[in-house]
C-alpha cells in the first residue's frame, strides 16, 4: 500500500479565487489520479497525472480550470481556478501501485462561498 | 461508457447479521474491480481488489465475488459490527492506458448495536 497525505484538509474560499491542493506519497509511483466527489455523489475522475508528461483530462474537465503539476514521482498539485459555489466538493488524489490497485488520500473538503 | 450501479443505496441491520452488498456494471471488459469503504468526511480505504481472472477475494470477515460475464460483484460482510457502519463503494477499472476507475454511488451501511 501507500501512505498519501493531502494539504489542506479543508478550506473555505471566496468565489473567483483559486486554491492549490497538494498530494504527497511516501513512495515513488508512476500513476497519480485526481478525483472530485460532489455533495451526495460518488467519485468522478478529473485527470490522470503521470510524471514527465502532460496530465490527461476526462471529458468535462479542462486544464484552464484544473491545472495539474507532477514535478516528481512522489508529489502532485491540483489547482481549482476561478472558483464558483459549484466547485464545492471533496477533492481526492489517488495512486496506482501493484497491478493497478488504487489507494486514496484523505481528501480536501472545499467550500466556495 | 461504463456505468456502475450499487444496490441497495442504504441498508440498516442489527449487529451480528450477515449481509450482502451488490454492484453491477454495464461493460464486462474490465481489468479489475475494487471495493472501498468511506467514513463520513474521510477518504477511501481499499478493502478488496479482484482481478478480472479471479472469482473471489477474502479478507477477514469480508468476501467479494466477481462474475465478469454477467457484470456483477457482491461484497459479503459476516457478523456485522457497529464499526462496519460506513459507505461502501464499488469501482471498476477498465484497464487501458490510464487504469481509470468508474465508481458506483455507494451503499450507506448502518449497523445498529
Amino acid at each position: 500500500s501507500a501512505v498519501i497525505s493531502q494539504k489542506p484538509s479543508r478550506d473555505i474560499c471566496q468565489r473567483g479565487t483559486s486554491l492549490t491542493i497538494q498530494c504527497q506519497v511516501d513512495s515513488q509511483v508512476t500513476m497519480m489520479f485526481w478525483y472530485r466527489q460532489q455533495p451526495g455523489q460518488s467519485l468522478t475522475l478529473i485527470a490522470t497525472a503521470n510524471q514527465g508528461s502532460e496530465a490527461t483530462y476526462e471529458s468535462g474537465f479542462v486544464i484552464d480550470k484544473f491545472p495539474i503539476s507532477r514535478p516528481n514521482l512522489t508529489f502532485s498539485t491540483l489547482t481549482v481556478s476561478n472558483m464558483s459555489p459549484e466547485d464545492s466538493s471533496i477533492y481526492l488524489c489517488s495512486v496506482g501501485i501493484i497491478v493497478s490497485e488504487q489507494f486514496f488520500g484523505p481528501g480536501t473538503r472545499l467550500t466556495v462561498l | 461508457k461504463q456505468e456502475v450501479t450499487q444496490i441497495p443505496a442504504a441498508l440498516s441491520v442489527p449487529e451480528g447479521e450477515n449481509l450482502v452488498l451488490n454492484c453491477s456494471f454495464t461493460d464486462s471488459a474490465i481489468y479489475n474491480l475494487q471495493w472501498f469503504r468511506q467514513d463520513p468526511g474521510k477518504g477511501l480505504t481499499s478493502l478488496l481488489l479482484i482481478q478480472s481472472s479471479q472469482r473471489e477475494q477474502t479478507s477477514g470477515r469480508l468476501n467479494a465475488s466477481l462474475d465478469k460475464s454477467s457484470g456483477r460483484s457482491t461484497l459479503y460482510i459476516a457478523a456485522s459490527q457497529p464499526g462496519d457502519s460506513a459507505t461502501y463503494l464499488c469501482a471498476v477499472n477498465g484497464g487501458g492506458s490510464n487504469y481509470k476507475l468508474t465508481f458506483g454511488k455507494g451503499t450507506l451501511l448502518t449497523v445498529n448495536p
